[in-house]
């Protein structure tokens, strides 16, 4: 199984920062690199695929970047809905694996 | 637009089979090229994706649940469904079915569907 590692688990930020949380792969994964956010008590939305594509809907200021076996997603300007936990997920070959979450909180 | 649910027991015996369907509207779960997936979320843990099937009926599942997984689809009711047998505590997880291609992550969800193992 490919394993998907996070950083960091949590983090804590203001409204307008920049944040970046990255997530490494154990193997590579060229770009089939997807991820997500949650927030509480709902599913999971789909925000990149494909390492660096948006998502239909997702706002400009997600932004994801990486090939092989390292990525990163950043929020440009963190918003107040932005609050919530994200996942990265591969879509290399099965089983797909999740990474572990970061949470972003409220600084 | 398309939606998907989940619907089930939400409480299982331990050592009993867990039963869910996920119903897709707003569109065909025969479209070409998508698979239909079901996920899971233990309380406060992370993503575990159980397996997903392409309406032709081919599946794929995890390993480590691949021996209690069954995973079917009815494209004349527009639905696949969920079978894992011999439950435990740890299968107690809120359970999530998913659109998504081969390569792509899942871009339609289920709103998700808490099932508990308890006696």
């Amino acid at each position: 199984d490919i394993q998907m590692t996070q950083s960091p688990s949590s983090l804590s930020a203001s409204v307008g920062d920049r944040v970046t949380i990255t997530c490494r792969a154990s193997q590579s994964i060229s770009i089939f690199l997807n991820w997500y956010q949650q927030k509480p008590g709902k599913a999971p939305k789909l925000l990149i695929y494909a390492a660096s594509s948006l998502q239909s809907g997702v706002p400009s200021r997600f932004s994801g970047s990486g090939s092989g076996t390292d990525f990163t997603l950043t929020i440009s300007s963190l918003q107040p809905e932005d609050f919530a936990s994200y996942s990265c997920q591969q879509s290399h070959s099965t089983p797909l694996t999740f990474g572990g979450g970061t949470k972003v909180e409220i600084k | 637009q398309l939606q998907l649910q989940e619907s089930g027991p939400g409480l299982v015996r331990p050592s009993e089979t867990l039963s869910l369907t996920c119903t897709v509207s707003g569109g065909s779960i025969s479209s070409s090229g998508y698979y239909w997936g079901w996920i899971r979320q233990p309380p406060g843990k992370g993503l575990e994706w159980i397996g997903s099937i392409y309406y032709s009926g081919s599946t794929y599942y995890n390993p480590s649940l691949k021996s209690r997984v069954t995973i079917s689809v009815d494209t004349s009711k527009n639905q696949f469904s969920l079978k894992l047998s011999s439950v435990t505590a740890a299968d107690t997880a809120v359970y999530y079915c998913a659109r998504h291609m081969s390569s792509k992550g899942g871009d339609y969800w289920g709103q998700g569907t808490l099932v508990t193992v308890s006696s």
